[in-house]
């Protein structure tokens, strides 16, 4: 039973390229979460989503970042004209039920470095 | 707001016992998790406590106090892959999505 799968591990971007992170649920899960890691800090939140519905994007920055969850495919973290302040891991995690069932279950995450 | 403390790093020797402690001011509480992550790995899930008391699970015990906002992660028998960051993070409903908040993790180093 594969469990979250992300990619690419690993993103080299120059200044004001897009980069684009791709996570795929566990199999049966169809909440989707966003964290970004920076070194030496904790997982912010950015955006949750269930299929084709962004339900809470509290921690997502309002410019040039975006997030969908189709009905058919992966959970897409979009970012437009990266900045060097992106770089950093970029983990999405997934759970069957979302409000008081069960714990999130991460993939290894998608490593973005901003030249 | 939300707020969830921990210490930065912690060192332990071998064999030993170690308590990782986590404190959290939040405007609701639907549980707690701690959760592991080895350097450049994804987390992985520890424990998980809504009521107050010890859970326990092999060499890792968790407790939480809601009247005291705290909670620890006891770790027995200490192993060198014990080394890593452990992730404490509150369920809090009051904004209605019941998103987990992360603290900065406690990153432990076990020395032989």
């Amino acid at each position: 039973n594969a469990g979250v799968m992300q990619n690419p591990r690993h993103l080299v971007r120059r200044r004001g390229q897009e980069a684009r992170l791709r996570c795929s649920p566990m199999k049966g899960h169809s909440h989707v979460y966003w964290y970004r890691q920076l070194p030496e800090e904790g997982l912010k939140f950015m955006v949750y989503l269930q299929k084709e519905n962004i339900i809470d994007e509290s921690g997502m920055p309002k410019e040039r970042f975006s997030a969908e969850f189709p009905k058919e495919g992966p959970s897409i973290l979009r970012i437009q004209q990266v900045v060097r302040g992106d770089s950093a891991a970029y983990f999405c995690a997934s759970s069957k039920g979302h409000t008081n069932t069960g714990e999130l279950f991460f993939g290894e995450g998608s490593r973005l470095t901003v030249l | 707001g939300q707020n969830i403390d921990q210490p930065t790093e912690m060192t332990a020797t071998e064999g030993a016992i170690v308590q990782i402690n986590c404190t959290y001011q939040t405007s609701g509480f639907n549980g707690l998790f701690w959760y592991q992550q080895h350097a450049g790995e994804a987390p992985t899930f520890l424990s998980y406590n809504v009521l107050d008391g010890l859970e326990e699970k092999g060499r890792f015990s968790s407790f939480l106090s809601r009247s005291k906002g705290y909670s620890y992660l006891l770790l027995k028998e200490l192993q060198m892959k014990d080394s890593a960051s452990y992730l404490c993070a509150v369920r809090d409903p009051s904004g209605g999505s019941y998103i987990p908040t992360f603290g900065r993790g406690t990153s432990l180093i076990v020395h032989p």
